[in-house]
């Protein structure tokens, strides 16, 4: 158990509609770190936060939007969703940005 | 970030010692070599890192060479429980650059 956590575990969801990813971090972790993996790419870096700040972006799609709040935890928001969405997103943290990162189990995303 | 190479796949014998080789040729003086892995569809786990001494912990031991061009993860005794994709990744620790860029990583077959 890394002590990230991330909810929903599983989530079965419509195209077009939006959904919320919830992770909160391990404690005293002020760096939270979002990932998608999906069958075809492999794990891709979307954008890291740090003490609620927006710290790094990588491959996310306008669509998505992240937010880290005062409490540290952190929330995806996935929004117009396609099927190509379908995939599981991890999430992790880290106490600075440049320290050891853990990574929670991950919610797992089914677009239909 | 520096690339990492590695093979796709190997097996090892139950209890015999595992050695993940990783070549790192463009890895920058302020890069550390991290390895995580990941057992099915996890959340990748840290196992360990290091700058340019060799490293040990529980898990594993880190040899990373003198040029620090290639390293090797060496997981002691085996067990069919570490069947998994390992990842040797190279980071750096500031700049807004402290995210990890995951290759494809070798997937490890632990042989009973």
């Amino acid at each position: 158990d890394s002590g990230v956590t991330q909810t929903p575990k599983h989530l079965i969801t419509a195209t077009g509609q939006r959904v919320t990813l919830r992770c909160s971090p391990r404690s005293g972790d002020l760096s939270v770190y979002w990932y998608q993996q999906s069958l075809d790419q492999g794990l891709q870096f979307l954008i890291q936060y740090y003490n609620g700040e927006e710290r790094a972006k990588g491959n996310i799609l306008e669509r998505f939007s992240a937010q880290q709040f005062p409490d540290l935890h952190s929330e995806l928001n996935l929004s117009s969703l396609e099927l190509g969405d379908s995939a599981l997103y991890f999430c992790a943290s880290s106490v600075l940005s440049g320290n050891t990162i853990y990574f929670g189990e991950g919610s797992w995303l089914t677009v239909v | 970030d520096a690339k990492t190479t590695q093979p796709p796949s190997m097996d090892c014998a139950e209890g015999r010692a595992a050695n993940l080789p990783c070549n790192h040729s463009t890895i920058s003086g302020n890069e550390y070599v991290y390895w995580y892995r990941q057992i099915h569809s996890q959340g990748p786990q840290y196992i360990i890192h290091g700058l340019k001494n060799n490293e040990t912990n529980e898990m594993a031991s880190l040899i990373i060479t003198e040029d620090r061009k290639s390293s090797t993860l060496i997981l002691p005794h085996a067990t069919l429980r570490d069947t998994a994709v390992y990842y040797c990744i190279v980071r750096v620790t500031n700049f807004g650059n402290e995210k990890l860029t995951f290759g494809t990583g070798t997937r490890l077959t632990i042989i009973p």
